[in-house]
Parts: structure tokens; sequence; C-alpha cells
């Protein structure tokens, strides 16, 4: 089974902090996604990745960057976080053409 | 990628099938249907996906109507875990973005 990883269930952070939240997946996927989940809204794609080192801007990119050093890991990280990013967060990994298989979610509460 | 309809809730007896039905009248030839659910605070989970033929795994069937434009998953024998919100997603095959399109789902309560 895949297995997708997320280093934390629950983040508080303060406003204006830097938020690295991890994921690493076991199945030598070469896609890997962060979305992020608001009620009403569904989920979002923030940003993804298809190899090493590459990355492809989502839909909402704007106050996340990410960062992909190796094939099975991949970090979103908040530069300066905003009370407007207080959200459920999910990493998601596939090998094409693949469905996708998510992580369990952090849930991420910017005070 | 094709927009999906789904009614809003629905019902199931423990036991029972559960029969999850998903309109996508715009679906085009290269699209394949997906379901995921998701149980309240956890991540989507992947049930099932098909073209055309009709679909069946441990967890679920699927039935894709010959015109392709709605499709069926049924969970054969539904148990209080398989309360959840279901998610019909219609995706090109090779869309490597990932922009999965989730609409609003079904939340199925399963009912002792």
């Amino acid at each position: 089974d895949v297995k997708v990883t997320q280093s934390s269930r629950y983040l508080v952070k303060r406003t204006g902090e830097k938020v690295f939240l991890e994921c690493v997946q076991d199945m030598d996927h070469e896609n890997m996604f962060w979305y992020r989940q608001d009620p009403g809204l569904g989920l979002r794609l923030i940003y993804f990745s298809y190899d090493v080192k590459m990355k492809e801007k989502g839909d909402i990119p704007e106050g996340y960057s990410v960062s992909r050093e190796k094939k099975e890991r991949f970090s979103l990280i908040l530069e300066s976080a905003s009370t407007n990013q207080t959200s459920m967060y999910l990493c998601a990994s596939s090998t094409r053409p693949s469905p996708l298989h998510f992580g369990n979610g952090t849930r991420l509460t910017v005070t | 990628d094709a927009k999906t309809t789904q009614p809003p809730s629905m019902d199931c007896a423990e036991g029972r099938a559960a029969n999850l039905p998903c309109n996508h009248s715009t679906i085009s030839g290269n699209e394949y249907v997906y379901w995921y659910r998701q149980i309240h605070s956890q991540g989507p989970q992947y049930i099932i996906h098909g073209l055309k033929n009709n679909e069946t795994n441990e967890m679920a069937s699927l039935i894709i109507t010959e015109d392709r434009k709605s499709s069926t998953l049924i969970l054969p024998h539904a148990t209080l875990r398989d309360t959840a919100v279901y998610y019909c997603i219609v995706r090109g095959i090779y869309n490597q973005g990932g922009k999965l399109i989730f609409g609003q789902g079904t939340e199925l309560s399963v009912k002792p």
C-alpha cells in the first residue's frame, strides 16, 4: 500500500513565523502535490512537482514556496504565516498515470 | 476536466448496498471517472476508477453507463466505517497537473 506521511497532524503558529510542512512518500512516485482544503472551497492546488528539484505553481501559490531535494520528500513552506493560511493542508503523490494518494493532512492554525 | 454532479447526501442501512450516483454529461473520450472518499479529519482516500467498462476491486464496484455520461459507485455491504463524503471526479489520464476538482461530493451516512 502507498503511504504518504505528513509530519504533523496539528500545528499552531504565530503570524509572521516561517512554517515548514513536510511530506514523505514511500512508493518512489515521481509526482507530488500540495493542496489546501477549506470548507465550501474544496481542495485547491498550491504547488506540484514532477521530479526532484522541479516545481510548478498550482492555482493558489501566493504566500507559499516548496522544496523537493529528494524524490520521496516534498516540503511546503509558508514564508511568513498569516491568519488566512489557517487551513487543512494535504500532500499527495502519484506515478503517472495512477490515481493520487493522499496523506492524512496537517491542520494548521495561524494566530 | 469535465464537471460532475452528485446528490449532497444519502443514507444507507448497515449491511445493505450503498449506490452513489454521479452525472458527468460533458465527459470526453480520454477522461476517466475516479472515486475518492474522505472520512472526517482524514485525507481523501482513492477508491476506484474506470474508463468505460465496469470495474470492481476489494472496496467497491463502479458501473459506467454505455454513453459514459453517468456512473454509480456501489459499496456492496456498507458498514458504519463507510460513513464519509464520497467524491466523483473526472480526469484525463494524462492530466499531470494534479488539478483534481473535488466538488461538494455526497455525504453518505450509514446507519445501524
